[in-house]
């Protein structure tokens, strides 16, 4: 079973910085990677998958890159409606199924 | 416009049984995979079950499996997740969602808004 690791935890900073999220895969998934933010009382929203390609409609503040084990997620200038938490997500296709990481929370400094 | 809706928040007692739905709607529910997860209060994202409607084909959660039920009625652009016997670690909020394929690679790309389900004595 693929365990998803993310880190930090939480993470604190101040609106215009840039920040980077990390999930790393307990073995290789390929580009089988997604992100997701979720903020609270509300569902996650997709942001990339194929660990680089951005969803419909995400600002291209948002960049995921890696492959194999190591991912990131890059928020180039944080603003104010992205504090959140972010989760990363393998997708297997044959079983079927999905394991996201833990999540890291992104807090304001 | 894509959607997928929820039913409404549930209060039951440990040993009952519950059956949630998800309906789509603005594209061909049959051609897309439809998986469930659940949050516990405060904690992660927990993939449950995902199911094809086309044919029903399913799959599970080691964590999950023998524990929930996963269904689908192509007939009203359905799907569910049901209880045999409710437990009170089962209380969380429990969100439906597509399974997108694009470009070789899969992620859920639409959710439901989540329904509560809170069990209690």
């Amino acid at each position: 079973e693929i365990v998803m690791t993310q880190s930090p935890a939480t993470v604190s900073v101040s609106p215009g910085e840039r920040v980077t999220l990390s999930c790393r895969a307990s073995q290789s998934v390929s580009s089988t990677l997604a992100w997701y933010q979720q903020k609270p009382g509300q569902a996650p929203r997709l942001l990339i998958y194929g660990a680089s390609t951005r969803a419909n409609g995400i600002p291209a503040r948002f960049s995921g890159s890696g492959s194999g084990t190591e991912f990131t997620l890059t928020i180039s200038s944080l603003q104010f409606e992205d504090f959140a938490v972010y989760y990363c997500q393998h997708y297997n296709n044959r079983p079927p199924g999905l394991t996201f990481g833990g999540g890291t929370k992104v807090e304001i400094k | 416009e894509v959607q997928l809706v929820q039913s409404g928040a549930e209060v039951k007692k440990p040993g009952e049984s519950l059956k949630i739905s998800c309906k789509a709607s603005g594209y061909s529910f049959r051609s897309y995979w439809i998986g469930w997860v659940r949050q516990m209060p405060g904690k992660g994202l927990e993939w449950m079950a995902i199911i094809n409607p086309g044919d029903s084909e399913t799959g599970y959660s080691p964590s999950f499996q023998g524990q929930v039920t996963i269904s689908a009625d192509k007939s009203i652009g359905t799907a569910f997740l049901q209880w045999s016997s409710l437990k009170a670690s089962d209380t969380a909020t429990y969100y439906c969602a597509r399974r997108l394929w694009s470009d070789g690679y899969y992620a859920m790309d639409v959710w439901g808004q989540g329904t509560t389900v809170t069990v209690s004595s």
